[in-house]
């Protein structure tokens, strides 16, 4: 199997805060993990591709400092939003790659 | 341009009927290409690969033309089940990446 879990599965926060989302591939090891977001109506945006051991790379647009990306373990990735704001609500996706993505089921985020 | 661009819909159909979905990618680099599932507030699932030399599954059929980029999903004998958001992925040969197009819904209805 191929299963990817995302934790938590929905988060409610005030505006400043930070919060962590945790990516985890359940029974395969994945070196590369993908952070996507989307929003309402629009398509899957990827973020940044977290590799294991390594510093993450992010996209074009997606400020490293505010969304921090932890890849400690081959099986854990992490992403923190950092002084979350209203504007950064949004369903987050990771995925992890073993020959094809393999997606979490998503992280609502709401920020107050 | 969008990378991937396809009709954002919604595609309203009675159950049993034949529903065909398109999509367009801009990379002629493009490697790979897939069209994924998503079902409201719920992760993307891999509905099939696709290849030039077209492929089916069972009532779905995917086809791909490389010549003029163009990827196509059909669907026989709707169910109601079938009812979500229909995304053309496409893989980038160089860095592995996936590009999502926005998605086309499909409704069935009784």
């Amino acid at each position: 199997g191929a299963v990817v879990s995302q934790h938590p599965s929905w988060v409610i926060c005030k505006s400043g805060t930070s919060v962590k989302i945790e990516c985890r591939s359940l029974d395969f090891q994945a070196t590369t993990m993908f952070w996507y977001r989307q929003f309402p109506k629009q398509s899957l945006m990827l973020m940044a591709t977290s590799n294991e051991g390594s510093k993450a790379t992010y996209e074009q647009g997606v400020e490293k400092d505010k969304f921090l990306i932890n890849h400690a373990s081959l099986t854990l990735s992490t992403l923190t939003v950092t002084s979350a704001h209203p504007e950064d609500s949004s369903f987050y996706i990771c995925s992890a790659l073993k020959v094809a993505q393999f997606f979490g089921p998503g992280t609502r985020l709401t920020v107050l | 341009r969008k990378e991937v661009e396809q009709d954002p819909g919604p595609f309203n159909v009675p159950e049993g009927a034949t529903v065909a979905f398109n999509c367009t990618y801009s990379n002629s680099a493009s490697q790979s290409f897939f069209w994924y599932r998503q079902d409201c507030r719920k992760e993307p699932k891999l509905l099939m690969s696709v290849y030039s030399s077209g492929n089916e599954d069972g009532r779905f059929t995917a086809q791909l033309n490389r010549a003029s980029q163009y990827i196509s999903l059909l669907i026989r004998d709707s169910k109601l089940s079938d009812s979500a958001t229909y995304l053309c992925v496409v893989k980038e040969w160089d860095t592995g990446k996936l590009i999502f197009g926005q998605g086309t819904t499909l409704q069935v209805k009784p």
